[in-house]
């Protein structure tokens, strides 16, 4: 079945360095891609998105690059904060059915 | 604009129950997309609603049931709880299309004993 993973249940980075989270897709065909963000007793909160025809696009501090060839995209943070501390996990919406299918998250622990 | 709030925050209920759980979108929002997250599943799809019809729907059993009213307002329903819906149910609001960026609400935690 169709399936999104992030490769790491957990990063840790220290404060000011850049954090990288990844995420692989499945579905070949699928063209809409969103990062989200979410807090410890918080709903996921959008971060950024992106569609199949880009391959990178940038807001602020952070940047998804998508390659297509690979069916992965990924996440890049800059300057990483602590407030930056959560859970991130992708979305990838299938064509045709429009569902959303989530990855199971990275956490993100950002060291003083 | 005010968020989208999804009420009771937390629930507790036992095995057989039925639960209802209450989503109000952001005003103008007129989908609603509910999800359940759990730690080893992440965020499955549920259902989601437009103007008062379901246009969408995940794979869960129908024991799981919604739906949404003229003010966009949406509830959705557990009948017959197991352990296993013990789990964080997220609604979601779009304006109109499921590619429109979905936000997310707080949550209902549901614990079933």
């Amino acid at each position: 079945g169709e399936s999104v993973g992030l490769h790491l249940p957990t990063l840790s980075v220290q404060e000011g360095d850049n954090s990288i989270i990844n995420c692989a897709y499945s579905n070949s065909a699928s063209d809409y891609f969103i990062w989200y963000k979410q807090e410890s007793g918080k709903g996921p909160q959008f971060i950024i998105d992106i569609r199949s025809n880009m391959d990178k696009r940038q807001g602020q501090r952070v940047t998804v690059l998508l390659n297509k060839t690979v069916k992965h995209l990924s996440l890049q943070i800059a300057a990483t904060q602590p407030g930056d501390s959560a859970v991130y996990f992708c979305a990838a919406l299938h064509p045709g059915t429009y569902k959303y299918i989530f990855g199971t998250g990275t956490r993100l622990k950002v060291l003083a | 604009k005010a968020g989208v709030t999804q009420t009771p925050r937390y629930l507790i209920k036992t095995r057989g129950q039925q639960v209802t759980l209450s989503c109000s979108p952001i005003s103008g929002h007129r989908s609603v997309s509910w999800y359940q997250q759990t730690p080893g599943q992440g965020l499955q799809f549920l259902f989601e609603y437009f103007s008062e019809t379901q246009r969408n729907k995940g794979n869960f059993p129908g024991r799981f049931s919604g739906r949404q009213f003229s003010n966009s307002r949406s509830e959705m329903n557990v009948s017959t709880l197991e352990l296993g819906d013990s789990a964080l149910y997220l609604c979601a609001s779009s304006l109109d299309r499921a590619t429109d960026t979905q936000y997310f609400g707080p949550g209902t935690r549901l614990t079933v004993l």
